[in-house]
């Protein structure tokens, strides 16, 4: 079964850049959704279909692929960027949604 | 205002059931596919479930296929997950999310502030 990895956690400081991955076969072929969690909060959506990002979220955001790795970039990061973040496709050989295992985001 | 609303989690012994409802409002809710994600107690992000807009087409995860029925009433904008023969590996908050599509691709533009489920004796 199709697989996303992303690294558990991720350490910036403030007003710095921070990438996250999110590496799968052929993820090239594939759409990739991020969203954005904070503790005891519901997923917020951030990027859609690669690097679409819906009403509201700065534009510090944005998304890229690359080979079989797609990446999620926040540009002067803030504290209030302190999250954790899942990548998320879409698999049209089984028809399942698939998210990676997330990344804890710290602002140092 | 665009919103969801989950209800129907609490308590239930390993091998018992459990309904959740997602009420939805603010948008046409037939002309999207709904699903249910869940976050298990620590634990990440887990796909359970969706529903295609008219209902004709439902998706489950491997780990609750045979076990949740996913439905949907587009006259009362609500939808639901049966949740049958439970382990306590389906203890988790449960999310409901509206899909950007009308076939489930997993687009979730839109999610409720989840309830809790809790599989115990």
């Amino acid at each position: 079964s199709y697989v996303l990895t992303q690294p558990p956690s991720v350490s910036v400081a403030p007003g710095k850049t921070a990438s996250i991955s999110c590496g799968g076969n052929n993820i090239g072929s594939k759409s990739v959704h991020w969203y954005q969690q904070k503790p005891d909060q519901a997923p917020v959506p951030v990027i859609f279909y690669n690097n679409d990002r819906p009403s509201g979220i700065p534009e510090r955001f944005s998304g890229s692929k690359s080979g079989n790795t797609a990446t999620l970039t926040i540009s002067r990061v803030e504290a209030g960027d302190e999250a954790d973040y899942y990548c998320q496709v879409w698999d049209s050989t089984s028809d399942h949604v698939l998210f990676g295992g997330g990344t804890k985001l710290t602002v140092l | 205002e665009v919103q969801l609303l989950e209800s129907g989690g609490g308590l239930v012994q390993p091998g018992g059931s459990l309904r959740l409802s997602c009420a939805a409002s603010g948008f046409t809710f037939s002309s999207y596919a709904m699903g249910w994600v869940r976050q298990a107690p620590g634990k990440g992000l887990e796909w359970v479930s969706a529903i295609s807009a008219s209902g004709s087409r439902t998706y489950y995860a491997d780990s609750v296929k045979g076990r949740f029925t996913i439905s949907r009433d587009n006259s009362k904008n609500t939808f639901n997950v049966q949740m049958d023969s439970l382990t306590v590996d389906d203890t988790a908050v449960y999310f409901c999310a509206k899909d950007r599509n009308h076939l489930s691709r997993g687009v979730f533009d839109i999610w409720g502030q989840g309830t809790m489920v809790t599989v115990s004796s």
